[in-house]
């Protein structure tokens, strides 16, 4: 266990449903981040959140929407998704930017 | 180019054996470097950071950074079934922005 938890652990959805992902740290870090990990390929940073401010997004289509309430919780809230966002959906934290960072176990998403 | 590259492998290597997996970044600002665990369907785990040139060890773990040459290596002493897995190299290039950059990771084997 590092600290870091996310829910659903699996979750299928359709193409026009909305859906969201939590992820939660009990670490009292103060930056968050949510990372995909598709087969075959490295795992891409999606969004940075430093004291609840979002500092970094990396070109993710709007079909990802974060949200970062407090410097505890995490969502990704998705709407309208294609087949190839199927992936494993990582969530991650660290005391503060730059810092080596904790990974959540995951949330592994298909999109039919 | 930001990149960071690592041979996918398989790494193989008898029960006892010392492993030893390396990595190269481009970029020369890069400041800081970590070393992942990643088990099949499982999420990432830190294993050692390393910040400054020189050894790092930690029990059976010993990074390698050299600067200069853009290199940093894990070795991994009296290698165990259970280090079976995939290491994934990452780098911060820099304090101030981007979070970590992955390799695609080094699937290591060790046969008993």
């Amino acid at each position: 266990e590092t600290g870091v938890t996310q829910t659903p652990r699996h979750l299928v959805m359709g193409m026009t449903n909305k859906k969201s992902l939590k992820c939660e740290q009990h670490l009292g870090h103060n930056a968050m981040y949510w990372y995909k990990q598709s087969a075959k390929k490295p795992l891409e940073l999606m969004f940075v959140y430093n004291f609840k401010e979002q500092t970094e997004n990396n070109s993710v289509p709007s079909r990802f929407s974060p949200e970062c309430p407090n410097s505890s919780h995490l969502f990704l809230h998705l709407h309208t998704l294609q087949p190839e966002d199927s992936a494993l959906y990582l969530c991650a934290s660290s005391q503060d930017r730059g810092d080596e960072q904790y990974f959540g176990p995951g949330t592994r998403l298909t999109v039919t | 180019q930001k990149e960071v590259e690592q041979n996918s492998g398989p790494l193989s290597v008898p029960e006892g054996a010392i492993a030893s997996l390396n990595c190269t970044y481009s970029d020369r600002g890069s400041q800081s470097f970590f070393w992942y665990r990643q088990y099949s369907g499982k999420s990432p785990e830190l294993i050692m950071s390393i910040y400054s040139n020189g050894d790092k060890e930690d029990g059976r773990f010993t990074a390698q950074l050299n600067k200069a040459s853009q290199y940093v290596s894990l070795l991994i002493r009296d290698s165990q079934p259970s280090d079976s897995a995939t290491y994934l190299c990452a780098v911060i290039l820099n304090q101030a922005g981007t979070a970590l950059i992955f390799g695609k990771g080094t699937t290591l084997s060790v046969s008993s």
